[in-house]
């Protein structure tokens, strides 16, 4: 079974803090993504990573970094928290190979921003 | 227009219903169609994978796709109250050589019992 962890379910920082999301996999997979779920606007990606210090700017990559040093390891950072960052976190795993693709996600980080 | 459209709900059925969920797409090279069933508090979790038109089934579940009229369609047979969950449509975009997943906004399912 594939697994990907994240490295809190439940999050609470204050406005201006650095914040660092972790996500792990277990499938050496090449792709991995950063979304976040918001009621009304569904799952919106931030970026993505095709490799080991490879990434890409996803559709709302504002205020948001990311870090691939590992190929396992997949780290979201919000540079400066704020309150419209309140959101739950989904992290993404992806096995793509010819017409075969299929994406894994981990459970979710609620994160607070207060 | 978003390129993934998809109502919402919340859809509520009796136990033992049909149930069918839809999605519209407007772009006309997506080939590759997904449903993921998402319970709360939870990641989402991959149900049906399809590729290009026709039908395919896996148990109590068919996922339909009609590339003519870009709509794509999942049935749930003899729906149960653990078939309660959200339910969000995926299809594949290219960027480069990598996949990425466009999803519509996710029905909520609940089935009564």
């Amino acid at each position: 079974d594939v697994k990907v962890t994240q490295s809190s379910r439940y999050l609470v920082k204050r406005t201006g803090e650095k914040v660092f999301l972790e996500c792990v996999q277990d499938m050496d997979h090449e792709n991995m993504f950063w979304y976040r779920q918001d009621p009304g606007l569904g799952l919106r990606l931030i970026y993505f990573s095709y490799d080991v210090k490879m990434k890409e700017k996803g559709d709302i990559p504002e205020g948001y970094s990311v870090s691939r040093e590992k190929k396992e390891r997949f780290s979201l950072i919000l540079e400066s928290a704020s309150t419209n960052q309140t959101s739950m976190y989904l992290c993404a795993s992806t096995l793509q190979q010819g017409i075969r693709y299929e994406q894994y996600f981990g459970p979710g980080t609620r994160l607070t921003v207060t | 227009q978003k390129e993934v459209e998809q109502d919402p709900g919340p859809l509520s059925v009796p136990e033992g219903a049909i149930v069918s969920l839809n999605c519209t797409y407007s772009n006309s090279a997506f080939q590759y169609f997904m449903w993921y069933r998402q319970y709360s508090r939870k990641g989402p979790e991959l149900l049906m994978y399809t590729y290009s038109s026709g039908n395919k089934e896996d148990g109590r579940f068919t996922a339909q796709v009609d590339k003519s009229s870009k709509y794509i369609s999942l049935f749930i047979r003899d729906s149960q109250p653990s078939d309660s969950a959200t339910y969000l449509c995926a299809m594949i975009s290219y960027s480069g050589n990598t996949g990425k997943l466009i999803f519509g906004q996710g029905t909520t399912l609940q089935v009564k019992p």
